[in-house]
């Protein structure tokens, strides 16, 4: 059974950093090209980022809004993928997904506010 | 960037009835391996969104036969054959044959009459 479990999430303030995980199972993840895609409460679906596999040099590619904020990274021999948001803003608060193709994980709540 | 919109974004409809949704986007999502890579999702209250069809027509492991996709190049279409109760939630298209980014229609939410 194909799972993604993510971790990290919470209250940070304007300004602050914070890392999100998800841990896969169930598929090759090594293979897997990962995405993240967040919603603010209420709303719609908005595409954050990607990380490549390795053979693919884990290239990354982020959405103008995160570009050169948050940054995206895999650690294939724990099948987990990361999401590090720094310098993070009020109009980043949302629910993150972490998704690969049909499957998503379970969302994390990431609220900034002072 | 590939813009993608849905139509109508609510659509109140009567159990057992049938209902559609359509999903245009701005450039044509044929790509140049000969697939189209349209995606339709679909979120419940409360859950995270899962996938229903995917490269237009292609319904996911576990999706019942009463979901349905057609289109090609910019028009698209979700059809659902019966409404059924469990069918509540927010429906959206994405496209991924030119990312990034993934780009996501705006939703129609599906409510029962």
């Amino acid at each position: 059974e194909v799972q993604l479990v993510q971790s990290g999430g919470g209250l940070v303030k304007p300004g602050g950093s914070l890392r999100l995980s998800c841990a896969a199972s169930g598929f090759s993840f090594t293979t897997a090209w990962m995405n993240w895609v967040r919603q603010v409460p209420g709303k719609g679906l908005e595409w954050v980022g990607r990380i490549k596999s390795k053979t693919d040099a884990e290239t990354t590619d982020y959405a103008a809004p995160v570009k050169g904020r948050f940054t995206i990274s895999r650690d294939d021999s724990k099948n987990t993928l990361f999401l590090q948001m720094d310098s993070l803003k009020t109009e980043d608060t949302a629910v993150y997904y972490c998704a690969t193709g049909g499957f998503w994980g379970q969302g994390t709540l990431v609220t900034v506010s002072s | 960037d590939v813009v993608m919109t849905q139509s109508p974004l609510s659509l109140p409809v009567t159990l057992g009835q049938p209902a559609s949704i359509s999903c245009n986007s701005s450039q044509s999502l044929a790509h140049s391996d000969g697939n189209t890579y349209l995606n339709w999702f679909q979120q419940r209250p409360g859950q995270s969104p899962r996938r229903l069809i995917y490269k237009v027509s292609y319904r996911d492991s576990g999706v019942p036969d009463r979901f349905s996709g057609s289109g090609s190049g910019t028009d698209f279409t979700l059809k659902i054959n019966r409404v059924e109760a469990e069918d509540v939630g927010v429906y959206y298209c994405v496209q991924t044959s030119h990312w990034p980014p993934w780009t996501f229609g705006q939703g129609t939410k599906v409510e029962i009459k």
